[in-house]
């Protein structure tokens, strides 16, 4: 267990449906980062929060949103879901100037 | 444009013997430089992280140097196991005013272990 939790493990869904997938960071880490990682691709940063506020964008779709509550979890929310959305979605949570610890990821299958 | 470049694609080696990963990198400002090992379907696990300062560090049956001046980066994985079978993911994180850590990660390394 890597302290970072992931929920849910797996998530099929239909397209054009709206998911919400959580990611509870480990304990004192203020940063979480959101990664999109589609079969055969390498791991896609999507979207950076540091102690609730947005601090870096990288290539997430406008479907896409996320936000970083007050206890420093984080939701990230896909609509309009596409055949193409379906991909490993990572999480990780960091300290300010320290290491990155991953989550185990929520497979997401959009059918 | 920050990149990292990971070869080869992929790798497949008996048991017992050794290996090594490149990753090559233009990264800047850079921060750090970690490699990581994901097993699929699962999320990458730390091995060993260095700053522009160290040139080894070693994780068990892994060690990885750093050339900060050529921008490279190697992987040694001395008595492979089967379970050393998975990706091999080398990521450059770059610290960036105000925004923090900034990740690049290169493509990976699909390394085989057979028996």
């Amino acid at each position: 267990d890597s302290g970072v939790t992931q929920t849910p493990k797996h998530l099929i869904t239909a397209t054009g449906q709206r998911v919400t997938l959580r990611c509870s960071p480990r304990s004192g880490d203020l940063s979480v980062y959101w990664y999109q990682q589609s079969l055969d691709q390498g791991l896609q940063f999507l979207i950076h929060y540091y102690n609730g506020e947005e601090r870096a964008k990288g290539n997430i779709l406008e479907r896409f949103s996320a936000q970083q509550f007050p206890d420093l979890h984080s939701e990230l929310n896909l609509s309009s879901l596409e055949l193409g959305d379906s991909a490993l979605y990572f999480c990780a949570s960091s300290y300010r100037a320290g290491g990155y610890t991953f989550g185990s990821g929520t497979r997401l299958t959009v059918v | 444009k920050n990149q990292v470049e990971q070869s080869p694609q992929s790798l497949i080696i008996l048991e017992g013997k050794n290996c090594t990963l490149q990753c090559n990198y233009t990264v800047s400002p850079f921060s750090n430089l970690r490699w990581y090992k994901q097993d699929t379907g699962r999320g990458p696990v730390s091995l060993t992280i260095m700053t522009f300062s160290e040139n080894t560090k070693s994780n068990g049956r892994y060690t990885a140097t750093l050339d900060a001046d050529t921008k490279q980066s190697s992987l040694h994985i001395t008595a492979s196991q089967l379970s050393d079978s998975a990706s091999y993911i080398c990521v450059v994180s770059a610290w960036i005013y105000n925004q923090g850590g900034k990740l690049i990660f290169g493509q990976g390394t699909e390394l085989s272990v057979k028996p």
